[in-house]
């Protein structure tokens, strides 16, 4: 079993639409969480940190699930340059060493 | 303030041949990292160092890659000799001390293809 689990998609999405990525990870003493943009042929980039309480940054909403080791990332009103890949990140350290990457979940938003 | 710089940013070489691939971190990040996409794969944790030091090397596949951090500033990666499977790209990051992965800044990465 992978250590982070994401459907690879493609998911394919109008202008506008609201989208959903699930992420699943198997180890319960993971302590941090993340979630990272990476446009094709590009390194990866901090979409955002995942926190249990949820957090929100303007489109962008991210929750975790403890209980069912589970992160989520939901996108409104999706724009054309939200087409990317998006990775689900996770750290057994506290975040202070090494991270372990789901294999990302490709979205293409179409006019 | 300049990025995280990887060269060179493709390299083709033949299987049995030596390649070094280059990371130059943030000036002033103490902690550098090493990780690789084999394509239709994740990215995987090759190591991480703190200076100078190899904090973590459990993600080296084998000992054909060698990596150095010479005075704790840009870090090296060399593969002797080399195999198909090491086809990829080599991404390296870095962060400030107590920061980690919530300071992560990446490289572009190195694409290597092996033939």
């Amino acid at each position: 079993r992978k250590e982070v689990e994401q459907d690879p998609g493609p998911f394919n999405v109008p202008e506008g639409a609201t989208v959903a990525f699930n992420c699943t990870y198997s180890n319960s003493a993971s302590q941090s969480f993340f979630w990272y943009r990476q446009d094709c042929r590009k390194e990866p980039k901090l979409l955002m940190s995942v926190y249990s309480s949820g957090n929100e940054d303007g489109r962008f909403t991210a929750q975790l699930n403890r209980a069912s080791q589970y992160i989520s990332l939901l996108i409104r009103d999706s724009k054309l340059s939200d087409s990317a890949t998006y990775l689900c990140v996770v750290s057994n350290s506290g975040g202070y060493q090494k991270v372990t990457f789901g294999i990302g979940t490709k979205l293409q938003v179409i006019p | 303030e300049a990025g995280v710089t990887q060269f060179p940013s493709h390299s083709v070489i033949e299987k049995g041949q030596t390649v070094t691939l280059r990371c130059d971190p943030i000036s002033g990040h103490d902690n550098l990292y090493w990780y690789r996409r084999v394509m239709g794969k994740e990215i995987k944790f090759l190591l991480h160092f703190v200076k100078e030091s190899k904090q973590d090397e459990s993600g080296m596949p084998n000992n054909r890659f060698l990596a150095e951090r010479t005075g704790g500033t840009y870090s090296t990666l060399k593969v002797q000799p080399a195999e198909l499977e090491d086809s990829g790209v080599y991404f390296c990051a870095s962060s400030q001390l107590g920061q980690g992965a919530y300071g992560y800044t990446f490289g572009s990465g190195t694409r290597l293809t092996v033939v």
